[in-house]
């Protein structure tokens, strides 16, 4: 398996631009999970679904940012207008339910620079 | 909700030496604990993880051990090594929280040759 895959790796744009970040999660995993670092706040979980059903909104910072997941195999996180404080890394993380606690396995992240 | 504390959250050590990181956890329902490494510039991976049934796990030159009673788990490196710098995350989630795992907040390891 290819592991948890994420594109753009890198992403440059304005601000007020819309950004949009896609992953794609291990197969067969049911959990899919967004996160936010930052050197400041360090790793924030942002949203994750189970079965493609969001479950957990309530690290996202606000209303600017959305996430979907139309399917098992693919997500996608947007942020519409962004702005310089959106600038960060951006992982998006997978994990197996096998009926207990289970770990996440990480993408390699998208590097987000907004100017 | 689950709080994880992470200590110390820089460390330095010769290499050679052993280094040890310390996390707390304050939900008494948590039975699961990954350690994460995350190199500059990389994506975070798992290094070890244990359970709450086992109170420790090693694999060669890493191991964790579990206190439930206390609420706490620890990462031991021995003989560390140039290649071992990095930040270091604990973590810790309960059975019915979804996977969804609550981080501490990271140990910067700095191995000097």
């Amino acid at each position: 398996d290819a592991g948890v895959i994420q594109s753009p790796r890198h992403e440059v744009t304005e601000m007020g631009q819309e950004v949009t970040l896609r992953c794609k999660p291990i197969s067969g995993h049911d959990y899919l999970f967004w996160y936010r670092q930052t050197m400041m706040r360090g790793l924030e979980l942002l949203i994750y679904f189970n079965n493609n059903v969001p479950i957990d909104d309530s690290g996202m910072p606000e209303d600017r940012f959305s996430a979907k997941m139309p399917n098992a195999s693919f997500s996608t996180l947007k942020i519409q207008p962004s702005e310089p404080r959106d600038s960060a890394v951006y992982f998006c993380a997978s994990s197996p339910d096998m009926g207990g606690a289970d770990t996440q396995y990480f993408g390699p992240g998208t590097r987000l620079t907004v100017l | 909700g689950e709080n994880v504390e992470q200590h110390p959250s820089t460390l330095s050590v010769q290499e050679g030496d052993s280094a040890v990181i310390k996390c707390t956890y304050s939900d008494s329902a948590s039975n699961y604990f990954p350690w994460y490494k995350q190199e500059l510039g990389k994506r975070p991976q798992l290094i070890i993880d244990i359970r709450s049934n086992v109170g420790e796990k090693k694999d060669q030159r890493i191991a964790v051990t579990l206190n439930k009673t206390a609420k706490h788990f620890s990462l031991h490196i021995t003989e560390t090594q140039p290649e071992d710098s990095a930040v270091y995350f604990c973590a810790a989630t309960t059975v019915n929280a979804g996977n969804m795992l609550t981080f501490g907040g990271g140990t910067r390891l700095m191995v000097k040759p």
